[in-house]
C-alpha cells in the first residue's frame, strides 16, 4: 500500500520569495514520485518526476524537488515565487508496475502569491 | 502532438440519470486512467484501461464503469446518478505502463453536476 501526505493545505508567499511545499510518502517499494500543478478550472500539469535516478529533480518553471529516503520526503521548492505560481499543487506516488498505472494523490496544497 | 481531450467539458444531469464521458488519449498512448476530483475526497483513482482491458480498479461502486476501444479512446459511464457524483472527472493517458511508472498526462476534465 502507498500513501502521500501534504503537510500544508494552504501556503501564502510574497512574490519574489521562496516557496516550499512539503510532502511525505509511504510506499512498500522504491517509489516513483511526481509533483503536479492545477490552475483554476484546468487539468493537471506535470511539474517534475522522480524515478530513482538523481535525488534532486529539476522541473519546469524553476521548480525542483529533493527525494530523501531516510525522511520519506519529497519537498517541492522554488527560489522566487511568481504571481503565475498561484495554483494547487499535488504530490503523487505511483504504484509498482505490476499493478499497472495507478496514482495516489496527496490532499493538495493551495498556493497564494501576494504582490 | 495534441494533448488529452475530454468531452463534454461540462454536463448537468439529474439524480437517477446516467452519463457517459469520453476521453481521447495522446496519439500513441495505450493506457488510459480515470480519476474523480471532489472538494471533500480530493483526487481518487477510478480505473485504468490498457489494450481494451481493465487493468486496475479503485474503490468505487459498480455504477461506475468504463471501456476502451481499439484506438485507445476510452469512455466512462455512471449509472443511476447521485448528488455525490458531482465532481470533476479527469482522464489521463500514458505510453504503455511497463517498467518505471510512466508519466501520466491529464486532460482538462469534465465537470459533472448532478441536480
Amino acid at each position: 500500500a502507498q500513501s502521500v501526505t501534504q503537510l500544508d493545505s494552504h501556503v501564502s508567499v510574497s512574490e519574489g520569495t521562496p516557496v516550499l511545499l512539503r510532502c511525505n510518502y509511504s510506499s512498500s517499494y522504491s517509489p516513483s514520485l511526481f509533483w503536479y500543478v492545477q490552475h483554476p478550472n484546468k487539468g493537471l500539469q506535470l511539474l517534475l518526476k522522480y524515478t530513482s535516478a538523481a535525488t534532486l529533480v529539476k522541473g519546469i518553471n524553476g521548480f525542483e524537488a529533493e527525494f530523501k529516503k531516510s525522511e520519506t520526503s519529497f519537498h517541492l521548492t522554488k527560489p522566487s515565487a511568481h504571481m503565475s505560481d498561484a495554483a494547487e499543487y499535488f504530490c503523487v506516488v505511483a504504484a509498482i508496475k505490476a499493478a499497472g498505472n495507478k496514482l495516489t494523490f496527496g490532499g493538495g496544497t493551495r498556493v497564494l502569491v501576494k504582490p | 502532438k495534441a494533448g488529452v481531450t475530454q468531452t463534454p467539458r461540462y454536463l448537468i444531469k439529474t439524480r437517477g440519470q446516467q452519463v457517459t464521458l469520453s476521453c481521447s488519449p495522446i496519439s500513441g498512448h495505450r493506457s488510459v486512467s480515470w480519476y474523480q476530483q471532489t472538494p471533500g475526497q480530493g483526487l481518487q483513482f477510478l480505473f485504468e484501461y490498457f489494450s481494451e482491458t481493465q487493468r486496475n480498479k479503485g474503490n468505487f461502486p459498480g455504477r461506475f464503469s468504463g471501456r476502451q476501444f481499439s484506438n485507445s479512446r476510452s469512455e466512462m459511464n455512471v449509472s443511476t446518478l447521485e448528488l455525490g457524483d458531482s465532481a470533476l472527472y479527469l482522464c489521463a493517458s500514458s505510453l504503455e505502463g511497463y517498467g518505471i511508472p510512466d508519466t501520466q498526462y491529464f486532460g482538462p476534465g469534465t465537470r459533472l453536476t448532478v441536480l
